[in-house]
């Protein structure tokens, strides 16, 4: 299967420890996207890269979210410090061209006790 | 405040009905998307409107762009109980970025 990976599927952790998602997109995609989804909303734009470069990050992107996409190929999401309303369904993309299509991983299930 | 505005959130009915829903904004899109999510799955692309006033149908369900580019419908004809789901309707705001609706969650009742 060559579409868009993320891993873990799901995560359980304590209030307070850090967590990171990997996402590995369809190789040949140039625009990686992460997105946030809480239950029975749709997904909330966290921030996007083309290539390695991170060109767009949300206000929902606090100082305690990092994305990196070092080789412009994987990319992590990283929450320090986490809290009971970081728990949410973290979703990952990758389009090869612009926000034309977009091609969703299974997404990584964040539980914050 | 929500860009996009889906409704009804929620719908309910019997297999065999048809039914249609709607996504609303006050903005001008110049395009917008549907997508469909299966419970524990990312969403998927259904189709993508461009035009105003462009039409688009995939086997039973239609798609349309309204004349001003601000909003769009899905009617499904004939629902079945696969078409159980949630209905997500997405903007591309400025030049590279998607945003979503909140949603329309169906269920086609056998």
């Amino acid at each position: 299967d060559t579409g868009v990976s993320q891993d873990p599927r799901h995560k359980i952790t304590k209030r307070g420890q850090n967590v990171t998602f990997r996402c590995d997109p369809i190789s040949e995609h140039n625009r990686l996207y992460w997105y946030r989804q809480t239950l029975g909303q749709g997904p909330e734009f966290l921030t996007y890269f083309q290539n390695e470069a991170q060109l767009e990050k949300s206000r929902l992107l606090s100082d305690r979210f990092s994305a990196e996409r070092p080789k412009g190929s994987f990319s992590t999401l990283e929450i320090q410090r986490t809290e009971q309303g970081d728990s949410a369904m973290y979703l990952c993309a990758s389009s090869s061209r612009g926000a034309g299509e977009l091609f969703f991983g299974e997404g990584s299930r964040l539980t914050v006790l | 405040t929500q860009l996009l505005e889906q409704s009804p959130q929620f719908l309910s009915i019997q297999e065999g009905e048809n039914l249609t829903v709607y996504c609303n904004s006050s903005s001008v899109f110049s395009s917008l998307q549907w997508y469909r999510q299966e419970p524990g799955e990312g969403p998927v692309l259904l189709v993508t409107v461009v035009t105003g006033g462009e039409v688009k149908k995939l086997k039973r369900l239609t798609f349309q762009f309204g004349d001003a580019r601000k909003d769009s419908s899905l009617h499904i004809t004939a629902a079945q109980p696969g078409d159980t789901g949630l209905y997500l309707c997405a903007g591309i705001q400025g030049a590279q970025k998607l945003v979503f609706g909140q949603g329309t969650r169906l269920t086609i009742n056998p």
